[in-house]
């Protein structure tokens, strides 16, 4: 199985805060590389698919990048709406597995 | 708009079958464009992909429980469902349905989700 892990676990941040969270693949995972967005008591919702490509409807401070084995989600500047755990899951070979997740919390 | 939900009982006893039906609306099931998921989220291990059916009946199973699951496609009904067999407590989890595009792999939409709790 493609093992992915994420760091860091979770951060601490502010209103307007930059912030990145990356995902790590253990073997070459091209562009399979998809990320979503939880809140508590919600399912997972689709964020980015294919390392970069912005789900419809989403809001464009999200924005992902990466190959092969290393990926990147940035929200350009936070909103509170967007204090929630993030996954990355890879999507190049079954099973498809998930990272653990990344909580952004408020500062 | 396409829509999942998923339904079936909240308590399992250990031993037994878990079973659950995820009803399909807004679309098709049978399309060949997606496959059609079932993934949990315990506490303890995370978001955990179970398997996968198409359209035709084909399925696509976790090894990691391969031998205790059943996954199956109803396309008059519109739904598909999963079967897992000799529960224990670590089967106590939310379960999700979702669709998953062929070509991304992207899941989208989910179910909101059940809780299934295995206890006596």
């Amino acid at each position: 199985d493609i093992q992915m892990t994420q760091s860091p676990s979770s951060l601490s941040a502010s209103v307007g805060d930059r912030v990145t969270i990356t995902c790590r693949a253990t073997e070459n995972i091209i562009t399979y590389l998809n990320w979503y967005q939880q809140t508590p008591g919600k399912a997972p919702k689709l964020l980015i698919y294919e390392a970069s490509s912005l789900q419809g409807g989403d809001p464009s401070r999200f924005s992902g990048s990466g190959s092969g084995t290393d990926f990147t989600l940035t929200i350009s500047s936070l909103q509170v709406e967007d204090f929630a755990t993030y996954y990355c899951q890879q999507s190049y070979s079954s099973p498809f597995t998930f990272g653990q997740g990344t909580t952004v919390e408020m500062k | 708009q396409l829509q999942l939900q998923e339904s079936g009982p909240g308590l399992v006893k250990p031993s037994e079958t878990l079973s659950l039906t995820c009803t399909v609306s807004g679309d098709s099931i049978n399309s060949n464009s997606y496959h059609w998921d079932w993934i949990r989220q315990s506490p303890g291990k995370g978001l955990e992909w179970i398997g996968s059916v198409y359209y035709s009946g084909s399925t696509d199973y976790n090894p990691s429980l391969k031998s205790r699951v059943t996954i199956f496609v109803d396309t008059v009904k519109n739904q598909f469902s999963l079967n897992l067999r000799s529960v224990t407590a670590a089967d106590t989890a939310v379960y999700y349905c979702a669709r998953r595009g062929i070509l991304t792999g992207r899941l989208d939409p989910w179910g909101h989700g059940t809780l299934v709790i295995v206890s006596s």
